[in-house]
């Protein structure tokens, strides 16, 4: 099955501690992202990757770190998680650029205390 | 201002009635745009893609697109219970690399 595997689903921790939110997609999707999501503020994005070696910067990026060694997994790095870092956390991946629309992972809840 | 906005909602509608959203972007060099559906605690889920201005057709669903004046919506015939979710609006902005930007979603309740 096509699918976008995100791990964990939910996670508590605590400030300071270093945590990966790992994603893995069986696409062969060039396009992979991280986003987030929070009340009023819809989807936010942390960074992208157009390929392997290769990532930059979304909206939101601040305090969150991201690595593309293998063209299947992205995981989303927070090196001293903080409160404000609490929120519902989504990978994503495509095609090409990403000009025909994600694949969504199930999300990863993070809370931070 | 935002890059994408849409009406949050709620929008009610009486099931087999039409449901009208809308969005609106700010920047003209947008190139693609999305429909998403969020049901309540899972991922989006992208049910309509257009690129060019008019109308795309697909089952209930239909998008319309006109680039003059910077909207976007979409249409949902025939609505049923199921419909009811968030529904997410997205433009890919070409001046901005390959990022992507998603309204804040607007919630639909279809009525039975």
């Amino acid at each position: 099955e096509a699918q976008v595997t995100q791990n964990p689903r939910y996670l508590i921790t605590v400030t300071g501690k270093k945590l990966t939110v790992t994603c893995s997609q069986n696409m062969n999707h060039e396009y992979m992202s991280w986003y987030r999501q929070d009340p009023g503020l819809g989807l936010r994005q942390i960074y992208y990757s157009m390929n392997v070696e290769v990532t930059d910067k979304g909206d939101v990026p601040e305090g969150y770190k991201v690595s593309r060694k293998e063209k299947r997994n992205f995981p989303l790095i927070l090196e001293s998680p903080s409160p404000n870092q609490t929120s519902l956390y989504f990978c994503a991946s495509s095609f090409g650029t990403g000009s025909r629309g994600y694949t969504f992972g199930s999300g990863t809840r993070l809370t931070v205390v | 201002q935002k890059e994408v906005e849409q009406n949050s909602g709620p929008l009610s509608v009486p099931e087999g009635a039409i449901a009208s959203l809308n969005c609106t972007y700010s920047d003209r060099g947008s190139q693609s745009f999305f429909w998403y559906r969020q049901y309540s605690g899972k991922s989006p889920e992208l049910i309509m893609s257009i690129y060019s201005n008019g109308d795309k057709e697909d089952g209930r669903f239909t998008a319309q697109l006109n680039k003059a004046s910077q909207y976007v919506s979409l249409l949902i015939r025939d609505s049923q219970p199921s419909d009811s979710a968030t529904y997410l609006c997205a433009v890919n902005i070409a001046n901005t690399g390959n990022q992507f930007y998603f309204g804040t979603g607007t919630s639909l309740t279809v009525i039975p």
